[in-house]
């Protein structure tokens, strides 16, 4: 049963400290998404990858926030310092696109991070 | 600018057929679709529309009318286990740039 995974699921912090969150898409899928979702904003998209390669982070604060794929098997977000409105769930997704065609997302289960 | 509206809150008995309408605005369009998501838990794929008309899958329909920026997702025979929020998406862009504009999602109510 291939699912997205997300360590850590709960972070709490305090204000100002770095936070990484990792997400391990499913195996396969060239697509990774990074969203944050809370009840006033919904689902915000942050950066996604295709091919391991940044296609639009358009929706991060540069200043704070970074996106990565060290590989195939990993991406991370980064939040350096973090603050107390970055609390949130943020989600990983991964999906498959193959020329024009486009899959569905598959979700993560999030990591809820709360900070004080 | 990129748009998408949804009821925010809806309420349906159980066994009855509750209708959610989605309207959106943006520069592009590839295709809609509709997530549902229960309180605490991710999203999940529920339906994709990109040709106008109804596609039926179940319990569940969606349909899409590009001219009108309109789609519903219809849930018939409801059951408890539907009270969940149903997020809309439009796929927005072309070529490598393709990403999804959500909506903030209809939060159903199933009473029985």
């Amino acid at each position: 049963d291939a699912r997205v995974t997300q360590t850590p699921r709960h972070k709490v912090t305090e204000m100002g400290q770095e936070v990484t969150m990792r997400c391990q898409p499913i195996l396969g899928h060239n697509t990774v998404f990074w969203y944050r979702q809370t009840m006033m904003q919904g689902l915000e998209l942050l950066a996604y990858f295709r091919n391991r390669a940044p296609l639009d982070d358009s929706g991060m604060p540069k200043d704070r926030f970074s996106a990565e794929m060290p590989d195939a098997t990993l991406a991370t977000l980064k939040i350096q310092p973090s603050e107390p409105r970055d609390s949130a769930v943020y989600f990983c997704a991964s999906g498959l696109t193959a020329g024009s065609f486009y899959n569905e997302q598959f979700f993560g289960p999030g990591t809820r991070l709360t900070v004080l | 600018g990129q748009n998408i509206d949804q009821p925010t809150e809806m309420t349906a008995t159980e066994g009855a057929i509750v209708q959610i309408n989605c309207t959106y605005q943006t520069s592009g369009f590839n295709g809609l679709f509709w997530y549902q998501q229960h309180a605490g838990e991710a999203p999940t794929f529920l339906s994709y529309n990109v040709l106008d008309g109804l596609e039926e899958k179940g319990r569940f329909s969606s349909f899409l009318s590009r001219s009108k920026g309109y789609s519903y997702l219809l849930l018939k025979e409801l059951q408890m286990k539907d009270s969940a929020s149903y997020l809309c998406a439009v796929r927005d862009g072309a070529g490598n740039n393709r990403k999804l504009i959500w909506g903030l999602g209809t939060s159903l109510a199933v009473n029985p």
